[in-house]
């Protein structure tokens, strides 16, 4: 079984701090992703990558930064966290072979910034 | 601009009954298509999957249909159970990594 994990579940921040969001995957995919889930918008990508220290702008990088230096792990940064960024995370990895185009998902991080 | 439209935030059945949920889709070149099943609370776990070059999927309760001249896919859930009931969201992609997804529909399955 495939597993994802996300560091936390629910986490709460200022405006202003640096926010780290960490996501593990241990079935050794080479893709893995960071989503955002709001209401009536759906999910919608933020970074991905594929393969060590590679990365991928998604539609809405803005104020987001990745980081990726172990195949397993994928870090997904906010620099200065404001309100806007409120919303849950979900972080997902799938393989990069083309039999097989599933995305596996974590558990999502609800994020509030105050 | 949404490139993938799930127009019916909700949508209740009956136990026993049929489910249809729709989702249409503005570029041409999409040609992997997955739908998703998502439980408040946790993430979005793959429920089917379909390529262009097919118009018809099946997985024991669930089929998807492909329409591509309408740019359109459905997912049947057949008969729909009360544990059906969650957030179904369809995925759309050309490159077969980065998936472009729809905005979800709420199911409810009534007993």
């Amino acid at each position: 079984d495939v597993k994802v994990t996300q560091s936390s579940r629910y986490l709460v921040k200022r405006t202003g701090e640096k926010v780290f969001l960490e996501c593990v995957q241990d079935m050794d995919h080479e893709n893995m992703f960071w989503y955002r889930q709001d209401p009536g918008l759906g999910l919608r990508l933020i970074y991905f990558s594929y393969d060590v220290k590679m990365k991928e702008k998604g539609d809405i990088p803005e104020g987001y930064s990745v980081s990726r230096e172990k195949k397993e792990r994928f870090s997904l940064i906010l620099e200065s966290a404001s309100t806007n960024q409120t919303s849950m995370y979900l972080c997902a990895s799938s393989l990069l072979q083309h039999s097989s185009y599933e995305q596996y998902f974590g558990p999502g991080t609800r994020l509030t910034v105050t | 601009d949404q490139q993938v439209k799930q127009n019916s935030p909700s949508l209740s059945v009956q136990e026993g009954r049929i489910s249809i949920l729709n989702c249409d889709y503005t570029n041409s070149m999409f040609d992997y298509f997955l739908w998703y099943k998502k439980y408040p609370a946790e993430g979005p776990t793959f429920l089917i999957s379909i390529s262009s070059i097919k118009d018809k999927n099946e997985d024991g309760r669930f089929t998807v249909f492909l329409n591509k001249s309408a740019k359109h896919l459905s997912l049947h859930i057949v008969p729909s159970q009360p544990g059906d009931s969650a957030v179904y969201f369809c995925a759309a992609s050309f490159t077969g990594n980065q998936f472009y997804f729809g905005t979800g529909t709420s199911l409810t399955v009534i007993p």
